[in-house]
Parts: C-alpha cells; sequence; structure tokens
C-alpha cells in the first residue's frame, strides 16, 4: 500500500526566508506526486505535480519540488516566503495509470507559520 | 472556466441522522473524487465516480455511499450518522480517468459537517 510521511507537524520560517517542507512516500512503482495547499476554512489547491521527466519541477507562487527516487521524497522549496505563505501543505501520491486509481494518498500534512 | 462547487458550505445534524452532500465538477471533467479530512485521520479517500460508475472506494463503512448523474455532478451520502462524521468533506474532480499522464484533481471547498 502506498503512504506518504511528512515529518514536520509545524515549521515556522521567518519572512523572507527560505523554506523547505519534506516529503517521503512509499509506493512499489514510480508514483504520481503532487504538493497542495489549505488556507484556513478553503479547499485544497494544487501547487505543482510530479508525473515524469525533470525532477526539478516548478509550481504556482514562487514553490518548486525535486523528485528523488532514490531517498523516496519530493521536497517542497521556496526561496523567500511571504506571509501569505501561511497555511497547511500536503503531499500526496497517486497510482499509476493502468494500475488502478485508488485516489490520492494524503501526507498528515505541514503547519506553515510565518514570522514577521 | 468556474471551479468545483460544493453545496451546502456548512451543515448540522443529529446521531442518527443521514445527509447528502452536492458536488458539481467543472466544466467538461468526467471524474469525482470524495474526501473526508478530520484532525485526527486527515484527509483520507472516499470514493471515486467516473461516468456514474463508482470505479474505486476507500476504507469506509457501507454508511458511506455516492452516485453520480449524467452531467458529472456527484452526490455523497451517508445514513445512521455518528460523530465521528464530523469533517470537511472534500469533492474533487479531473477531466477523465484520474491516473492518466496529464491529470489533475481540482478540489472544492469542501461542505463542514458537524454532527451533535
Amino acid at each position: 500500500a502506498q503512504s506518504v510521511t511528512q515529518p514536520d507537524i509545524h515549521i515556522t520560517v521567518s519572512e523572507g526566508a527560505s523554506l523547505e517542507l519534506r516529503c517521503n512516500y512509499s509506493y512499489g512503482a514510480t508514483p504520481y506526486l503532487f504538493w497542495y495547499v489549505q488556507s484556513p476554512g478553503q479547499g485544497l489547491q494544487l501547487l505543482l505535480k510530479y508525473f515524469s521527466g525533470d525532477t526539478l519541477v516548478q509550481g504556482i507562487k514562487g514553490f518548486e519540488a525535486e523528485f528523488k527516487r532514490s531517498q523516496s521524497s519530493f521536497n517542497l522549496r521556496k526561496p523567500s516566503v511571504h506571509w501569505s505563505d501561511a497555511a497547511e501543505y500536503f503531499c500526496a501520491v497517486g497510482a499509476k495509470p493502468g494500475g488502478g486509481a485508488d485516489g490520492l494518498t494524503f501526507g498528515k500534512g505541514t503547519h506553515l507559520i510565518i514570522q514577521p | 472556466k468556474a471551479g468545483v462547487t460544493q453545496t451546502p458550505r456548512y451543515l448540522i445534524k443529529t446521531r442518527g441522522q443521514q445527509v447528502t452532500l452536492s458536488c458539481s465538477p467543472i466544466s467538461g471533467h468526467r471524474s469525482v473524487s470524495w474526501y473526508q479530512q478530520t484532525p485526527g485521520q486527515g484527509l483520507q479517500f472516499l470514493f471515486e465516480y467516473f461516468s456514474e460508475t463508482q470505479r474505486n472506494k476507500g476504507n469506509f463503512p457501507g454508511r458511506f455511499s455516492g452516485r453520480q448523474f449524467s452531467n458529472s455532478r456527484s452526490e455523497m451520502n451517508v445514513s445512521t450518522l455518528e460523530l465521528g462524521d464530523s469533517a470537511l468533506y472534500l469533492c474533487a474532480s479531473s477531466p477523465n480517468n484520474f491516473g492518466g499522464a496529464q491529470e489533475t484533481q481540482y478540489f472544492g471547498p469542501g461542505t463542514r459537517l458537524l454532527v451533535l
């Protein structure tokens, strides 16, 4: 069964500082990997996704993530955070086509706090 | 193009009652998935519908059911509500058959259900 681990429940970063949110996955084949962001009282917004090809993917709002197969990781990064980035961040993994679509498996989320 | 819409946004029910939640996918999207989000369990996949057929179901009791109409709108029903069913229920739509190389799930704002 596939699984996603986000080791950090909370992260506090100063505004303007760099950010890295960790994500480790467990999946038998090459996964589809996603990062979503959720602001209070809102649904999930897709930041970026990895399906294949270049292992460094660019997303919206200045975010990027790097797929590292050897480490089973898909960490999210941003060079300089803004106060508006404060939110809950979810890493998710999905099945490849033909292997059955069991929906997305999400990590527990990382709550990002921005200090002024 | 309008996003995924969910109605109602908030709902209060009492134990033993049943509830129906509605989801309208993005125009042209044929796949609709439902997720339950709780503080304890996080985001969990409920089921997925494609062309009016339930193709996948998560690990939830039979009290949770759903359906999809010919216009791709979907409803989920929870019968005999329990306190533990209090959650944010999220609907997500994707164009065809989630798992394809270009597929992405777009989430609605959710329906927050409180069971008293």
